[in-house]
């Protein structure tokens, strides 16, 4: 079975605080997402990556960071935290469009980490 | 703006078809249809996706009118199991953005 894992389910962190999200994924896909959800707002694109070492700002990148060092993994970094940045936090994975085999082009979501900044 | 609309919550009898209704009157000629939905505490979850015809696979199909300005998603016998936020898409020609609205959350009733 495919596979998208999320370091942390849980977090609690306080104002200030440097905050790492991280994913892991192995089914060796080029395209890695970050996303939130918010509850009346659907699930929002903060930040995409390609390929290794490439990103791409999403819908509302404000207050986030990236890095993608390896295929595999994906980080999202709030250099900050803020009350604000509270929220369910996705990581998504999928290969890249036109690779061979069977490829619809779907996302892979992982279970979320939902982060609460007190 | 947003690239789809759904309502926000419906309810269907177990073991009758639900269909679920979406509305993405501004998409573009390259920009797919996808379907995914969310059980709580989960991430969500691939259905079905089309760009023109309607497609069936072992979960749902996907009737997607000619103009293509809406579609509709056929759970043909829900069960408890199915219940959830569903959530249609829109993902651009280059697939980099996926357009997720709020969603629909379908409640199946015994």
């Amino acid at each position: 079975d495919v596979k998208v894992t999320q370091s942390s389910r849980y977090l609690v962190k306080r104002t200030g605080e440097k905050v790492f999200l991280e994913c892991v994924q192995d089914m060796d896909h080029e395209n890695m997402f970050w996303y939130r959800q918010d509850p009346g707002l659907g699930l929002r694109l903060i930040y995409f990556s390609y390929d290794v070492k490439m990103k791409e700002k999403g819908d509302i990148p404000e207050g986030y960071s990236v890095s993608r060092e390896k295929k595999e993994r994906f980080s999202l970094i709030l250099e900050s935290a803020s009350t604000n940045q509270t929220s369910m936090y996705l990581c998504a994975s999928r290969n890249r469009l036109g690779t061979s085999g069977k490829n619809t082009g779907e996302l892979f979501f992982g279970e979320g980490s939902r982060l609460t900044v007190l | 703006d947003a690239k789809t609309t759904q309502p926000p919550s419906m309810d269907c009898a177990e073991g009758r078809a639900a269909n679920l209704p979406c509305n993405h009157s501004t998409i573009s000629g390259n920009e797919y249809v996808y379907w995914y939905r969310q059980i709580h505490s989960q991430g969500p979850q691939y259905i079905i996706h089309g760009l023109k015809n309607n497609e069936t696979n072992e979960m749902a199909s996907l009737i997607i009118t000619e103009d293509r300005k809406s579609s509709t998603l056929i759970l043909p016998h829900a069960t408890l199991r199915d219940t959830a936020v569903y959530y249609c898409i829109v993902r651009d020609g280059t697939g980099n953005q996926f357009y997720f609205g709020t969603g629909t959350s379908l409640t199946v009733i015994p």
